[in-house]
């Protein structure tokens, strides 16, 4: 059974920083893009960020670019987004999801996560 | 490019047919398009890819068709089940966007 399992979810103020992780399970993970969407109330779902399958591509919305980074770790099968700079509207559940591939045509996410509540507030 | 859903919101009986419409401006590269349903308090699931391709388990109650700015998801024989919100998404072109929702309930 696929499992994506996100931790690192927490309150965080304006300004500061966190890391997200999301470990998985029963698949070949280094036969998958892996990203990151974020959901809430007021911007609904958003794609956030990318890597591809052996970690050398990444991918950025402008919304988190030079503020976020995704990196991944195939031995241990995690994918992380190290969240700097956050701001209000950083305020989301934010998931892990993979995808076939990197690249446009097979960006569609076949598998989620439970997500993980990122709250920012002072 | 921006996908826009109609209705908000859609009332059905169970075992009504339910027409989820997503419309897209520009027009979506190759027809890249998915839909997804989300249950409250879950992740969304992704039922349908490529317009019209079943994910593996969905039941063929659920159908996708459409392309360019005009695509449809059709759900025949409402169960239970599928009361919930549907979003479509568009992964032709960077940045991937999302609709902002139909909600299914019911009647």
């Amino acid at each position: 059974e696929v499992q994506l399992v996100e931790s690192g979810g927490r309150v965080v103020r304006p300004g500061g920083s966190l890391r997200l992780s999301c470990a998985a399970s029963g698949f070949t993970f280094t036969n998958y893009a892996m990203h990151w969407v974020r959901q809430s109330p007021g911007r609904g779902l958003e794609y956030v960020a990318g890597i591809s399958d052996d970690g050398n591509r990444v991918h950025f919305a402008d919304s988190v670019r030079g503020r976020f980074d995704i990196s991944r770790d195939n031995s241990q099968k995690t994918v992380s987004l190290e969240m700097g700079r956050l701001r209000i509207e950083d305020m989301a559940v934010y998931y892990c999801v993979r995808s076939e591939n990197f690249w446009s045509g097979y960006t569609y996410f076949d598998s989620w996560g439970q997500g993980a509540l990122v709250t920012v507030s002072s | 490019i921006v996908l826009t859903q109609s209705p908000a919101t859609l009332s059905l009986s169970p075992g009504d047919t339910a027409t989820l419409s997503c419309g897209a401006s520009p027009s979506v590269t190759n027809n890249f398009l998915a839909w997804y349903q989300q249950k409250p308090g879950l992740a969304p699931r992704l039922l349908i890819y490529g317009t019209s391709n079943r994910a593996t388990g969905i039941p063929d109650r659920f159908r996708g068709s459409g392309s360019g700015t005009d695509f449809i998801l059709t759900i025949s024989r409402l169960e239970p089940e599928d009361y919930a919100v549907y979003y479509c998404q568009q992964y032709g072109d960077s940045p991937w966007t999302f609709g902002q929702g139909t909600k299914v309930e019911i009647k």
